[in-house]
């Protein structure tokens, strides 16, 4: 079955560096998402994005994120300047259309030094 | 604004034993519910979903829920559990069928022999 795949699945850096984290979601999605878990909180929305434009974000997007969509098969989450408080679980996701599930990739753990 | 109430935050059972998981949802308007699995160091997994029609979902793994509209619940059921069962379960809600889910923060299910 197509999978969404993240990476890395483990990312360190220090506070204050920019980081990327990659997804490439199942090939014929159209709609993308971002999600992050703060650990031992709840999984937080923070983004969706379809037809190379954002269509949806959560207050927690702010200014120090951005998504793209590079080429066709990647998508893209940026944290610029990163804080200790971006150190979470980020969750990339796609779907055929707004009206069907998400399907989630497996994660990758952001870790701020 | 939607939010999302997962009532236990660990539940163990014995295998074999019935299992309830709880969730309450508040919304103004028709929601979209959904329930996750998250099982270790892996993504999240989509167990059921309810959009609209009859009010009990039947999922994957032997899972079932109910909807409930006066109660504003949406319960996750499954008559006996396994071992392989051990996860962590979320409810979500959405006010479409697809992006934004608002999370609950998760139910801790823990199946012993």
């Amino acid at each position: 079955e197509p999978e969404v795949t993240q990476t890395p699945s483990h990312q360190v850096t220090q506070m204050g560096q920019e980081v990327i984290l990659r997804c490439v979601p199942i090939s014929n999605h159209l709609y993308f998402y971002w999600y992050r878990q703060i650990l031992g909180q709840k999984v937080e929305f923070l983004v969706s994005f379809y037809n190379n434009e954002i269509s949806e974000k959560s207050e927690i997007f702010d200014d120090q994120f951005s998504v793209e969509r590079p080429d066709g098969s990647n998508f893209t989450l940026k944290i610029r300047s990163t804080k200790l408080e971006d150190s979470a679980m980020y969750f990339c996701a796609s779907s055929t259309d707004h009206n069907s599930p998400l399907h989630f990739g497996n994660g990758t753990r952001l870790t701020v030094t | 604004a939607q939010s999302v109430t997962q009532l236990d935050s660990q539940v163990p059972v014995f295998e074999e034993a019935p299992v309830e998981l709880r969730c309450n949802y508040s919304s103004s308007v028709s929601v979209y519910l959904f329930w996750y699995v998250q099982y270790p160091n892996q993504g999240l997994q989509l167990l059921l979903k309810y959009l609209s029609g009859s009010t009990l979902v039947k999922g994957i793994n032997g899972f079932e829920a109910e909807f409930n509209k006066s109660q504003t619940s949406f319960h996750l059921r499954k008559p006996s559990v396994h071992i392989s069962d051990t996860a962590e379960y979320f409810c979500a809600v959405s006010e479409n069928s697809g992006y934004a889910l608002n999370f609950g923060k998760g139910t801790s299910l823990l199946v012993t022999p």
